[in-house]
């Protein structure tokens, strides 16, 4: 069965510094993947999304993610984080499980900032 | 103004209850969705709907029922509340597909009492 795993349920980083968030998937095709953000008390953003094509794509808010098949890795990475950053980070999968298709998300990271 | 919102945000009710979450989209997507939020399992999908007149369960509809007469409307109902309810739900809808890019409502936070 299709899944998403995210492997840091919290990560703490100092304003300015990098980031990369992990997420692991596990689909048998070539699969729809995104990153949505979710902002204290708001509803999902979406960041970014790989369909097919240049492996590296752009997202909004600076984020970029690397799509590595032979690791089943879609990591979402920023080269300096904003405060404004601090949030819940969601990776998803599109694919069918359950017996339907459908977006099948990871648990999440929740990032927080220090000044 | 275009978009996807829910009503209401916040609702308090008692337990044996009927509730309807509603949900609204400006885009005429044909899809729609509803997941609900807990801590410890991220987004779980209750019910979703391909095109008006056309619903099917996700993994955790028993107790909700769902229906679309319209395009864009998407209303949930709980038909009898329970405390376990207690959650925050999102409405979301996409125009491809039930597994391409959604777009998600601010929630509706739900307390039963």
């Amino acid at each position: 069965a299709q899944s998403v795993t995210q492997p840091d349920i919290h990560i703490t980083v100092s304003e300015g510094a990098s980031l990369e968030l992990r997420c692991n998937y596990s689909y048998g095709a070539t699969p729809y993947l995104f990153w949505y953000v979710q902002s204290p008390g708001q509803g999902l953003q979406l960041l970014l999304k790989y369909f097919s094509g240049d492996t590296l794509v752009q997202g909004i808010k600076g984020f970029e993610a690397e799509f590595k098949r032979s690791q089943s890795s879609f990591n979402l990475r920023k080269p300096s984080v904003h405060w404004s950053d601090a949030a819940e980070y969601f990776c998803a999968v599109g694919g069918f499980s359950g017996g339907y298709n459908k977006l099948i998300f990871g648990a999440g990271t929740r990032l927080a900032v220090h000044p | 103004d275009a978009g996807i919102t829910q009503s209401p945000r916040y609702k308090i009710t008692e337990t044996g209850r009927q509730v309807t979450l509603m949900c609204h989209q400006t885009w005429s997507h044909s899809y729609m969705f509803w997941y609900r939020q807990d801590l410890g399992h991220g987004l779980r999908l209750i019910y979703y709907s391909a095109a008006a007149d056309i619903t099917d369960k996700g993994e955790v509809s028993d107790g909700y029922v769902v229906s679309r007469s319209k395009t864009e409307n998407f209303p949930l109902t709980l038909e009898s509340a329970t405390r376990s309810q207690t959650s925050v739900y999102f409405c979301a809808s996409s125009f491809r597909s039930s597994y391409n890019e959604q777009f998600f409502g601010p929630g509706t936070r739900l307390t039963v009492l």
